[in-house]
């Protein structure tokens, strides 16, 4: 079935700097590849996606940038804020409707 | 309602008792999805719903766990004899179509603690 690895596990940056995060799948079938935030005590919130036939989103601060061959996909996000801090998880879809989320990376973001 | 609603949102437990988790979906959403989190994981997949029929119950850890949509709207989770290893946040989602299309929708979770 399908893997998803994720790293880095924990990311501090100082605020105004960008942020890469990176996940790597395993079922070259999967074709949906959405990004979730989650905040201490919080639901997981759908920040971004991105599917198989498109290379790169953007959406003013976040980008998403996918490399089928590579079969990895990364999240960025450029002129980072406090309120960025959160922990982020990548996931993998393939019709099969079931997502599978990577392990997650705690960003930490210092004013 | 506007959102996934979960109840209760904390559950303790005794060992060996049983418990049981709603899920309220988004009204109109066709898929729900079942996810267990441990502290510090990712969510993993436990079972999945296209209306009231369950497609993939795969990620179900034993036959102590048990998962209904009888009208194809709220959802229940059941544990039975709760054991200490299922102490975790139990997160609901749904979507709008069956497909994957729309990215998921979470609840707020029910975090259970079994003693």
């Amino acid at each position: 079935g399908e893997n998803v690895e994720q790293h880095p596990s924990t990311l501090s940056v100082q605020e105004g700097d960008s942020a890469v995060i990176k996940c790597t799948y395993s079922d070259s079938a999967s074709n949906y590849f959405p990004w979730y935030k989650q905040e201490l005590g919080k639901r997981p919130q759908l920040i971004i996606d991105i599917r198989s036939n498109v290379g790169e989103k953007k959406d003013q601060r976040i980008a998403v940038t996918l490399n089928k061959t590579a079969k990895h996909f990364s999240l960025h996000i450029t002129e980072t804020q406090p309120e960025d801090s959160a922990v982020y998880f990548c996931a993998a879809s393939s019709n099969t409707d079931k997502l599978i989320f990577g392990t997650g990376t705690r960003l930490q973001v210092f004013p | 309602g506007a959102g996934v609603s979960q109840s209760p949102r904390y559950k303790v437990a005794k060992r060996g008792q049983d418990v049981a988790l709603r899920c309220d979906p988004i009204s109109g959403h066709v898929s729900l999805f079942w996810y267990q989190q441990a502290l510090g994981q990712g969510p993993e997949f436990l079972t999945y719903f296209q209306n009231e029929a369950q497609l993939d119950k795969s990620g179900l850890p034993s036959d102590r766990f048990f998962a209904e949509r009888p009208e194809g709207s709220v959802s229940t989770l059941k544990i039975q004899r709760t054991q200490q290893e299922d102490s975790a946040v139990y997160l609901c989602a749904s979507s709008q179509t069956g497909t994957g299309t729309y990215g998921y929708t979470f609840g707020s979770g029910t975090r259970l603690t079994v003693v």
